[in-house]
């Protein structure tokens, strides 16, 4: 079956402007995760998603960052006003909760110029 | 908080030796589950292995083993006969508050 899809892969953008990210979760995952990956470090967490519930949005670093989902299908996550330290790859992952696994998507990879 | 640790950044071995990953985790819960996730340079992160905290039996996938210390909050991860596609980012991750918290990674290099 379909795993998680990204889009898009790449987005290079320049200082100040808007960015929307998507992501294509499995069918049938309730939950749905963000993530931010810098160069060479480790993974970030940015917001959780699960079913109806309120977004668990305690990791986004700044008001510049937020992100929807309609029910259980796709999310996006839009970066406002981008600054350099916003690059990074972005992950999402989709899960049936939180003790199984999580499949991740390809990511998609900002660059701020 | 949950905090994950990876003391070991970088890591190589000789194909077909064996090499342990080290991870331990900060923890009050008593029933959990560690998962170890690999990523390769396609940044596809992908599960390797994943162990629940009340099995006493450690969890074993093909050549990937896990050696888990509960008491020790030790979770290292054991990669028998070494392959070159093993080379890769490794991360261990444990479930705190309903998200993963990831170590920050373990590059393994894979020498022929």
């Amino acid at each position: 079956g379909a795993g998680v899809s990204q889009s898009p892969s790449n987005k290079v953008t320049e200082k100040g402007k808007d960015v929307e990210l998507r992501c294509d979760p499995i069918s049938g995952h309730t939950a749905l995760y963000w993530y931010r990956q810098r160069l060479g470090q480790g993974l970030e967490f940015l917001i959780y998603f699960q079913g109806n519930s309120a977004p668990d949005k305690s990791g986004l670093p700044s008001d510049r960052f937020s992100a929807e989902r309609t029910g259980e299908s796709v999310s996006t996550l839009t970066i406002q006003r981008t600054q350099q330290e916003d690059s990074a790859v972005y992950l999402c992952a989709s899960t049936l909760g939180i003790s199984y696994e999580q499949y991740f998507g390809p990511g998609t990879r900002l660059t701020v110029t | 908080a949950q905090t994950v640790t990876q003391s070991q950044p970088e890591m190589s071995v000789q194909e077909a030796e064996t090499v342990t990953l080290s991870c331990t985790y900060d923890t009050s819960e008593s029933d959990y589950y560690l998962f170890w996730y690999k990523q390769p340079p396609s940044r596809q992160m992908i599960l390797v292995i994943r162990q629940e905290a009340y099995k006493q039996q450690n969890a074993t996938e093909n050549r990937f083993s896990v050696n888990f210390q509960k008491a020790a909050k030790s979770f290292s991860l054991k990669i028998s006969d070494s392959q070159l596609g093993d080379a890769a980012m490794y991360f261990c991750a444990f479930p705190g508050a309903q998200k993963l918290v990831f170590g920050q990674g373990t590059r393994l290099t894979i020498n022929p």
